[in-house]
This record gives structure tokens, C-alpha cells and sequence, in this order.
């Protein structure tokens, strides 16, 4: 069964910093790209960031671009995203998701339940 | 950056309705166009990929149709459990990807 467990989400002061992961199971991990998706209380989905199979082509939404960074550790089988200066804005739940280019590039087929982080002083 | 725009951003219908929901990019994104669904408290879940393509187990009343800058998604015959919010998504220009701000189907 394919699985993708984000867990990383807390309560952090506005300014401070954040790592999420996102361990993932039932599936060769290096053979996709991977994707963060992050959605504000009672707000739509938002891209955030995404990272080729190897690490080497990342991008990143301009709302997070030079705060937050992704990476992703094939050996562990585990996604990352480090974040830095947080913002109140940056409050929302944070979905990482499998990019399946096998059926379509950019297409999301598979997602982790989500782990919630909260900016707030 | 491409934007994406939903239309409309609320539906009320009843089960066995038929339903249709639009999305408009605002360049040409050839059929770079998927649709998701979520449900309160649940991640999205794929439905339509490439435009057009239904996703393994989704039922065939669902489809996706349109190219270039118009889409549409439609769901004949609603059911119960296709009351939920739904989302497109352009990977056209990969990696930078965007959704549109999502339509609720309600019940009537």
C-alpha cells in the first residue's frame, strides 16, 4: 500500500524556523518527483514546492521563494521542507504529494494527510 | 506566472444532477490540466489528468474535456458522496504549478 506520512507541524513564533518531513512507503521513491501543498484554514490549495527524483531541479512558489527549502533523502525514502522566516501567512496545512510523471508530468496521484503548522506570536 | 480561474466558486444541485464546472488559464496551457477533489478533513485525490483522462478508480461519471485555456469538468448523474470541493491544476509550466481557487458542490 502506498503511503506518504507528513509529520513536522507545530505552533512557531513569526520569524522562526521549521523543518516538515514526509516518510513514505509502498512505492520506489526515486522514481518520482515530489511536491509540497499547502492549504490555509478555510482557503484553496496552494503549490508550494516541488523537487526532481535526484535532488538537482527544484522550484518554488514566489510566496516562499528565499525562505523555504526543499530537499528529499532517497536513502530514507523521506521529503523535506525547511522554513525559514515564517510568516503569519504561512499558516496552513502542509500536504506533500507524489508527482507522477509516469501518467502525467505535474500530476499529483498520490498525497500525505497533511501536517499543520501555525504562525503566531 | 499562470493564473488559473474557477467559475463558480459555489453549486448547489441535487443527486442525480448534472454538473458542469469551468477553468480558465490565463495563457494557453495545451491539456496540462488536472482536476482533484477533497472532502472536509481528507487530502485531494486525482480525478482527471491530462484534461481528459480519468484516473484509475474514479467512476465514469466523471469526465474532463477542453485545451488551450478553457476546461471543463462534469459529473453526470450526482451522487451523495460527490458532494466536496474541487480543484484544477495547471502543470504546464513545470515545476511552477498552480490551482485554481476551487469550486463547492453543495446538495440543494
Amino acid at each position: 500500500e502506498v503511503q506518504l506520512v507528513d509529520s513536522g507541524g507545530s505552533v512557531v513564533r513569526p520569524g522562526g524556523s521549521l523543518r516538515l518531513s514526509c516518510v513514505v512507503s509502498g512505492f520506489t521513491f526515486d522514481d518520482y518527483d515530489m511536491s509540497w501543498v499547502r492549504q490555509a484554514p478555510g482557503k484553496g490549495l496552494e503549490w508550494v514546492s516541488s523537487i526532481n527524483w535526484n535532488g538537482d531541479n527544484t522550484g518554488y512558489a514566489d510566496s516562499v521563494k528565499g525562505r523555504f527549502t526543499i530537499s528529499r533523502d532517497n536513502a530514507k525514502n523521506s521529503l523535506y521542507l525547511q522554513m525559514n522566516s515564517l510568516r503569519a501567512e504561512d499558516t496552513a496545512l502542509y500536504h506533500c504529494a507524489r508527482d507522477n510523471e509516469g501518467i502525467a508530468p505535474g500530476t499529483f496521484d498520490m498525497w500525505g494527510q497533511g501536517t499543520m503548522v501555525t504562525v503566531s506570536s | 506566472d499562470i493564473q488559473m480561474t474557477q467559475f463558480p466558486s459555489s453549486l448547489s444541485a441535487s443527486v442525480g444532477d448534472r454538473v458542469t464546472i469551468t477553468c480558465r488559464a490565463s495563457q494557453s496551457i495545451s491539456t496540462y490540466l488536472n482536476w482533484y477533489q477533497q472532502k472536509p478533513g481528507k487530502a485531494p485525490k486525482l480525478l482527471i489528468y491530462a484534461a481528459s483522462s480519468l484516473q484509475s478508480g474514479v467512476p465514469s461519471r466523471f469526465s474532463g474535456s477542453g485545451s488551450g485555456t478553457d476546461f471543463t469538468l462534469t459529473i453526470t448523474s450526482l451522487q451523495p458522496e460527490d458532494f466536496a470541493t474541487y480543484y484544477c491544476q495547471q502543470s504546464y509550466s513545470t515545476p511552477l504549478y498552480t490551482f485554481g481557487q476551487g469550486t463547492k458542490l453543495e446538495i440543494k
